[in-house]
């Protein structure tokens, strides 16, 4: 079964700071990969995905990500944070079956 | 455009009564709905999938008889929660599956924080 793993479950960077957050997942065939951001009090939104194509995608809001199939990685970075970064990251892997499989989150605090 | 919306946002029930909460795609048809569960500092865990005209598959340890959803149209899907009890509180979140993402994409809801007492 597909599974997802974020490494970092709370991180603290002050402002300007460099951004990487893990994400592994467990699934042999074709990905879909995605990392959403939930804003304290705000739902789900889509920072990025990965469906096929060019490995290094980028998003909104000055973020990227990486796909290393060869790690079964999918790490999201961003070279200077803001303190508006404050959120909660989810890394997630879209099953053949549509279903979509999120890691447990990583709670990010830029402190101004 | 790709808009979710869920209604109410929040509610609160007594223990042993239903609470009906409903995800709608405002601007696109949705063939495919899916209801998650997130706890507090958790992430969200899939219950169930639900495809328009047709019964819904739960995810194993999702009791379907508590959590009823019925995906009547293309663009509503409820879940009603029966029988409530306090260790159903949660954030109740639906994302539906269409519009012009790409395949894979789901739209997601501003998410139901369901209280019971």
């Amino acid at each position: 079964a597909q599974s997802v793993s974020q490494h970092n479950h709370h991180v603290i960077l002050s402002e300007a700071a460099s951004l990487e957050l893990g994400c592994n997942y467990s699934y042999g065939g074709t990905v879909n990969l995605f990392w959403y951001v939930q804003y304290p009090g705000q739902h789900l939104q889509l920072l990025l995905k990965y469906f096929s194509g060019d490995p290094l995608v980028k998003g909104i809001k000055g973020f990227e990500a990486e796909f290393i199939k060869s790690k079964f990685s999918f790490n999201l970075r961003k070279p200077s944070v803001q303190w508006s970064d404050t959120a909660e990251y989810f890394c997630a892997v879209k099953a053949p079956n549509d279903k979509i499989i999120f890691g447990k989150g990583t709670r990010l605090h830029i402190l101004p | 455009g790709a808009v979710v919306s869920q209604h109410p946002s929040w509610v609160i029930c007594k223990s042993g009564t239903s609470v009906k909460i409903e995800c709608r795609s405002l601007d696109f048809q949705a063939t495919t709905m899916f209801w998650y569960r997130q706890f507090p500092k958790q992430s969200l865990m899939l219950m169930a999938t639900s495809n328009e005209g047709s019964k819904a598959t739960y995810e194993q340890g999702v009791e379907k008889d508590k959590f009823l959803i019925n995906h009547a149209s293309l663009t509503l899907s409820t879940l009603t929660v029966t029988s409530a009890h306090p260790e159903d509180s949660s954030f109740y979140i639906c994302s539906a599956r269409g519009g012009a993402g790409g395949p894979g994409e789901q739209y997601f809801g501003p998410g139901t924080r369901l209280t019971v007492t």
